[in-house]
């Protein structure tokens, strides 16, 4: 079992969607969670970073950590084609030197 | 978070020469930043761990002797890949950790 999953997908969904992005991990000692955007041939752009448990809104972004399932999710309201783009989970132990272990990336098509 | 310039943005080689990349953070110190590479819809994978003054601790399965790492100052990490051969041809990336991990726009790199 990979430390960290998730659907690569792709997902495709018309203009306005609601789209729901998920990783499971098994890895208890995981602590810090981030989603990262990446556009094709750029690197990843921090979306969202959070600690432990809990429900965080930036804007239009949702992220949502489940530690008791090992479960995280994102959360992209109204969304738009330009949204368009792979979407990484990543997670640590540490938030200090420790190293992130990335989800495959899930493909997203916002279509108008 | 911090802010990564990585160069260069893409570069082509003939298969026997090497190849350096350059990771700056732009207004932070760091200490530790990470090298990554990526294949075509697969994720980032991490290749190393750059820390300033000391030696590189690479993770399992990579070269430490291919891929020459340097971070001689707190601003400047750099990767060198040695006798590249078309199987290195692959998307470079690096990071610096700070408020989050930061990462540089990447580099592509076609060896022929």
């Amino acid at each position: 079992q990979k430390e960290v999953e998730q659907d690569p997908g792709p997902l495709s969904v018309p203009e306005g969607a609601i789209v729901s992005l998920n990783c499971t991990y098994s890895n208890s000692a995981f602590q810090y969670f981030m989603w990262y955007r990446q556009y094709s041939r750029k690197g990843p752009e921090l979306l969202m970073y959070t600690y432990s448990s809990g429900n965080k809104e930036d804007g239009r972004f949702t992220a949502q950590v489940d530690k008791s399932s090992k479960y995280i999710s994102l959360f992209i309201r109204d969304s738009q084609p330009s949204d368009s783009a792979t979407y990484l989970c990543a997670m640590s132990e540490g938030g200090g030197s420790e190293k992130l272990v990335f989800g495959k990336g899930m493909k997203l098509t916002v279509n108008p | 978070g911090a802010v990564v310039s990585q160069h260069p943005s893409w570069v082509i080689c003939k298969s026997g020469t090497s190849v350096k990349i350059e990771c700056r953070s732009l207004d932070f110190q760091a200490t530790t930043m990470f090298w990554y590479r990526q294949f075509p819809k697969q994720s980032l994978m991490l290749m190393a761990t750059s820390n300033e003054g000391s030696k590189a601790t690479y993770e399992q399965g990579v070269e430490k002797d291919k891929f020459l790492i340097n971070h001689a100052s707190l601003t400047l990490s750099t990767l060198t890949v040695t006798s590249a051969h078309p199987e290195d041809s692959s998307f470079y990336i690096c990071s610096v950790q700070g408020f989050g991990y930061t990462f540089g726009s990447g580099t592509r790199l076609t060896v022929v």
